[in-house]
């Protein structure tokens, strides 16, 4: 099982907002950047939201992210067919001195 | 813009080493501007990091993982290296090198990566 615990799955309609949320401790989220990454099927992750809400260039706005406390979530507003993707959230522990990862949240749009 | 691309065999025998290399493109190791990651993922699951590496050949490991990895870093080939022994099917996942800014930091740029059985 992943240190950071993600629903397995999302869904939405086109148009409609979505949050997916990513808890963890005190040893990851609760003291470290938090992170969140798209992979389309057969491709590399893609780095969506890095330093909690940053979008690197080329992010729409349309990905946000939030973190409070040990856990952290990511928003994607007026949803689109082409964000159906995997979302991994993803932090450095201090405990285990590594980078762990959530299990993933399979996004469908409906 | 800087690129990073796998390299090594598709197919590796249970108990041998698994061998893969890193090169990057666009950007010099050497900078000591990053570090630079081995990240797994299992067909079907989730990502796992395996460790990193500072181009002054400082390493981090996964505790899970430590007492079986080795990665190396080759400055003059701009290229940096993992060796995962005594591996088995567990093992078998695609393979991603990945590069971030800090010790603390995930991964900015990835591989596109590269799928290593483990079978006999």
């Amino acid at each position: 099982q992943s240190v950071l615990t993600q629903p397995p799955s999302a869904s939405g309609t086109p148009g409609q907002r979505v949050t997916i949320s990513c808890s963890g401790s005190s040893s990851n989220i609760g003291s470290n950047y938090v992170y969140w990454y798209q992979q389309l099927p057969g491709t590399a992750p893609k780095l969506l939201i890095y330093r909690n809400n940053q979008r690197p260039s080329g992010v729409p706005d349309r990905f946000s992210g939030s973190k409070s406390g040990t856990s952290a979530s990511l928003a994607i507003s007026g949803l689109r067919s082409e964000d159906e993707a995997d979302y991994y959230c993803a932090a450095w522990d201090d405990s285990l001195s590594g980078q762990v990862f959530g299990g993933g949240t399979k996004l469908t749009v409906l | 813009q800087v690129q990073l691309q796998e390299s090594g065999p598709g197919l590796v025998k249970p108990s041998q080493t698994l061998s893969l290399t890193c090169t990057v493109s666009g950007g010099s190791i050497s900078s000591g501007d990053y570090y630079w990651s081995w990240i797994r993922q299992p067909p079907g699951k989730g990502l796992e990091w395996i460790g990193y590496i500072y181009y002054s050949g400082s390493t981090y490991y996964n505790p899970s993982l430590k007492s079986r990895v080795t990665i190396s870093v080759d400055t003059s080939k701009n290229q940096f290296s993992l060796k995962l022994s005594s591996v088995t099917a567990a093992d078998t996942a695609v393979y991603y090198c990945a590069r971030g800014e800090s010790i603390a930091a995930l991964p900015d740029y990835w591989g596109q990566g590269t799928l290593v059985t483990v079978s006999s």
